[in-house]
């Protein structure tokens, strides 16, 4: 089945304790991205990635880190977590750039 | 940046009844897409429809590019229709994202 895979779903952690969030994808897919909702701020992407070892912030990249060593792999990488980051994240994919995105089943993210 | 703007904010709906989300866009796009949160908070992609008219059961969309507008119908709607209802444009390598349309059918 063609899928996006996030892992965790949920995951509670506290301030400053490294965490990272995976995402694979099967559908051999270019184009990988990292979105996080908040109320009221809707959908804002974190960083995007167009290839392998081809990354670029988004509109709200401070406080995450991002690599794609491989074309399926696309980690989130939360070195210092802090409160404000405590929100739904969401991974997904698309063949190219303009086309179709496919997302994953997000990850709740709660930093106490 | 490029503003879209969906309408109405919520929607509630009684089992069977039909209805039409609307989104508007700022600027000329390649690409505008579709989704359904539902209840869970999982991003469902509904359509890719960067212009003219699909369907897929009872959802169908239509884009009018050059009037920077978009259309999603939902006929004869169920319950598991409820969620909110987003489009998205493509703008400079990423997907902007309107506010949502909220929708509850009631049974």
């Amino acid at each position: 089945e063609a899928q996006v895979t996030q892992n965790p779903r949920y995951l509670i952690t506290v301030t400053g304790k490294k965490l990272t969030v995976t995402c694979s994808q099967n559908m051999n897919h270019e184009y990988m991205s990292w979105y996080r909702q908040d109320p009221g701020l809707g959908l804002r992407q974190i960083y995007y990635s167009m290839n392998v070892e081809v990354t670029d912030k988004g509109d709200v990249p401070e406080g995450y880190k991002v690599s794609r060593k491989e074309k399926r792999n696309f980690p989130l990488i939360l070195e210092s977590p802090s409160p404000n980051q405590t929100s739904l994240y969401f991974c997904a994919s698309s063949l190219m750039v303009g086309f179709g995105y496919t997302f994953g089943s997000g990850t709740r993210l709660t930093v106490v | 940046g490029i503003q879209v703007e969906q309408s109405p904010p919520d929607l509630i709906l009684q089992e069977g009844a039909n209805s039409t989300l609307r989104c508007n866009f700022s600027d000329s796009v390649n690409n505008l897409q579709w989704f359904h949160q539902n209840p869970w908070g999982q991003l469902i992609n509904l359509f890719y429809i960067p212009s003219g008219t699909k369907q897929n059961g009872r959802l169908s969309a239509t884009t009018v590019a050059t009037e920077r507008y978009s259309l999603l119908y939902i006929s004869s709607s169920q319950t598991t229709d409820s969620g909110v209802y987003f489009c998205a444009v493509l703008n400079d390598y990423k997907l902007s994202f309107g506010a949502g349309t909220t929708v509850t059918v009631r049974a």
